[in-house]
């Protein structure tokens, strides 16, 4: 069965902060993606990777940062964390198709 | 620039009554089309793509190039249906990557 996990599923951090969010895929999928989600702003797109070392800033990539060393692992970094940044963070994963398959999600407060 | 617009924030319609989630989309290429759904303490997952013409959970979705639109359809409401619906848009791009609507909430009425 296809598997996604996020490291934590609630998180609270303090403003200015260095927050890392982990994403682990089990599908050997090449690509994947962090979003996040917002009520009345649907899930907007931070960053992806189409390969290993791999990266290209989605649509709102500022404070931001994200590595991936292995195929398998994703990793979101807020460098300094801020209050407008309290959000649901969704990762996801996908082959070679459209289908892209979800984590639980992180619901990260910056207070 | 692609753009994915879902007019509705919620909807709520009566059990047994129809539903019609409205998606429109603006693309300069062949669209591929996609509606997710993200049920109560779920995961978001793909609900149906439109290039497989199939019908899932008694939904459909027909792609009207004319119009530019990718509606979600079904005759009869369930309470089970209720839920956050996403309709997406492919990029083209080899990395897969989607554009997501802000969501339309659905609820269904007992």
């Amino acid at each position: 069965d296809v598997k996604v996990t996020q490291s934590s599923r609630y998180l609270v951090k303090r403003t200015g902060e260095k927050v890392f969010l982990e994403c682990v895929q089990d599908m050997d999928h090449e690509n994947m993606f962090w979003y996040r989600q917002d009520p009345g702003l649907g899930l907007r797109l931070i960053y992806f990777s189409y390969d290993v070392k791999m990266k290209e800033k989605g649509d709102i990539p500022e404070g931001y940062s994200v590595s991936r060393e292995k195929k398998e692992r994703f990793s979101l970094i807020l460098e300094s964390a801020s209050t407008n940044q309290t959000s649901m963070y969704l990762c996801a994963s996908t082959g070679n198709s459209y289908e892209q398959y979800f984590g639980p999600g992180t619901r990260l407060t910056v207070t | 620039a692609q753009r994915v617009t879902q007019p509705e924030k919620l909807l709520s319609v009566f059990k047994g009554a129809p539903v019609e989630l409205k998606c429109n989309y603006s693309y300069s290429g062949s669209p591929e089309l996609f509606w997710y759904v993200q049920y109560s303490r779920q995961r978001l997952q793909l609900l149906l793509r439109h290039i497989s013409r199939e019908s899932i959970k008694g939904f459909t979705a027909d792609l009207n190039k004319g119009e530019t639109s990718f509606h979600l359809k079904k005759p009869f409401a369930q309470e089970e249906d209720s839920a956050m619906y996403y309709c997406a848009l492919g990029s083209g791009a080899g990395s897969y990557q989607l554009t997501f609507g802000k969501g339309t909430k659905l609820s269904v009425i007992p």
